[in-house]
């Protein structure tokens, strides 16, 4: 079963403007991480939040968590060429990663 | 560096027939996953091991088994492949304690039943 859903489910925009993409779920969460994929490979991973946590950043990322709204947002300032890519958000429960179905993020040259 | 190892980037298998796919990663974690995704699905955990020769079912299950003899080896079997496992299949690893450590994914398998 899905946990986390993401939207927008794709996004489209211009080199150098941000990129936000939000992901909900349903459940008590231990932490929450964002993960990225490029067409046809592997997820790599970006960012952990943990549930106590409320900001993180990582370089041009930043991610929030909200677990009285069980949401997160991941923003990608300053958006480049090579941030086109999906885009999950995975929540982790004990023994579980369930992962979204994802946003695809385009960013146009 | 993490690395997770997929033996196979593409398969085509004929329906009915046994099908193995392979992974292997190289930093001693103890967890071992292995997920298909789908479009507009997202990732499904299909089995994941805490151990050797451990096992638990994911959210899907039905039509796959697996096997963890070896610590960093994990095998994902496909005992009478059928058009709806055509897919691609993810591996991955990770510590114990998924509360604090991140999840390492190869590379993927696509596989193709016809």
């Amino acid at each position: 079963s899905q946990q986390g859903e993401e939207d927008p489910q794709a996004l489209s925009i211009q080199e150098g403007e941000n990129a936000t993409m939000n992901c909900s779920y349903k459940t008590s969460i231990n932490n929450l991480q964002w993960y990225r994929q490029n067409s046809g490979r592997g997820l790599v991973h970006l960012i952990l939040i943990r549930s106590n946590e409320r900001e993180k950043h990582s370089g041009r990322l930043r991610v929030t968590l909200d677990t009285s709204k069980k949401s997160s947002s991941l923003l990608i300032t300053a958006s480049r060429a090579a941030d086109t890519a999906s885009y999950f958000c995975a929540t982790t429960n004990d023994y579980k990663l369930s992962f979204g179905a994802g946003t695809t993020v385009t960013v146009r040259a | 560096d993490v690395k997770v190892t997929q033996s196979s980037r593409y398969l085509v298998k004929r329906t009915g027939e046994k099908v193995f796919l392979e992974c292997v990663q190289d930093m001693d974690h103890e967890n071992m996953f292995w997920y298909r995704q789908d479009p507009g699905l997202g990732l499904r955990l299909i089995y994941f091991s805490y151990d050797v020769k451990m096992k638990e079912k994911g959210d899907i299950p039905e039509g796959y088994s697996v096997s963890r003899e070896k610590k960093e080896r994990f095998s994902l079997i496909l005992e009478s492949a059928s058009t709806n496992q055509t897919s691609m299949y993810l591996c991955a690893s990770s510590l114990r304690g998924l509360t604090r450590n991140t999840i390492y994914f190869g590379e993927g398998s696509w596989l193709t039943v016809v």
